[in-house]
């Protein structure tokens, strides 16, 4: 079945560096990924749709400066922590969108763990 | 912004038992999902139903819809330790991918 790599699982960083995670869709192009952010013991928050060859569509709240996110191609997404802080520390995860012929289904990464020291 | 709301946060059964997650949600939706996320992990989709369709079922899951008064709730019978996990709905308001996750509910199934 259709799989969607997400990379890295886990990564530590310093306060005020960024962070570059990957979204990829692995046997299937993927024009519409999206990115949630998770707290510990609470729900997934949508932060954006990444739309391939043009710009993502950020949710309400979400500092698009902060969270860059490049879909250069039909299988790649990714999102960028820029100059991260304590309070950016997260499991993030992404989405990707298969759309068939006749159907569309949607299949998750499978996380990414951020510690921002 | 989150979409639903569910119900019980928290809930703690024997294995055997049955466990019921009810979710709401607060605006027209074109289907409702429900995933799994054991702790600290990706997701799993465990079912999938539609605004015209009012129950399904998924071996020992059983999801019902009543879109009336925007509720969904999830059955799990014959509960097992494995499934001890954090159980969420999720909403697509349009065909498109994005989805509304709800709360969740904590499910753990004592053996």
């Amino acid at each position: 079945g259709a799989v969607v790599s997400q990379h890295p699982s886990w990564v530590i960083c310093k306060s005020g560096t960024s962070v570059k995670i990957e979204c990829r869709s692995l046997d299937f192009q993927a024009t519409t990924m999206f990115w949630y952010r998770q707290f510990p013991k609470q729900s997934l928050m949508l932060m954006a749709t990444s739309n391939e060859g043009s710009k993502a569509t950020y949710e309400q709240g979400v500092e698009k400066d902060k969270f860059l996110i490049n879909h250069a191609s039909l299988t790649l997404s990714t999102l960028t922590v820029t100059s991260a802080h304590p309070e950016d520390s997260s499991f993030y995860i992404c989405s990707a969108l298969h759309q068939g012929s006749y159907n569309e289904k949607l299949f998750f990464g499978s996380g990414t763990q951020l510690s921002v020291l | 912004s989150q979409q639903g709301e569910e119900d019980p946060q928290a809930l703690s059964i024997q294995e055997g038992e049955n466990a019921t997650m009810n979710c709401s949600y607060k605006t027209s939706i074109n289907n409702l999902q429900w995933y799994r996320q054991n702790s600290g992990r990706g997701l799993v989709h465990l079912i999938l139903i539609r605004s015209n369709e009012r129950e399904k079922h998924s071996g020992r899951l059983r999801v019902t819809l009543d879109t009336s008064k925007k509720s969904s709730s999830l059955l799990i019978t014959a509960s097992r330790a494995a499934d001890t996990a954090s159980y969420f709905c999720a909403t697509e308001r349009v065909r498109g991918g994005k989805l509304i996750f709800g709360q969740g509910t904590e499910l753990s199934v004592k053996p």
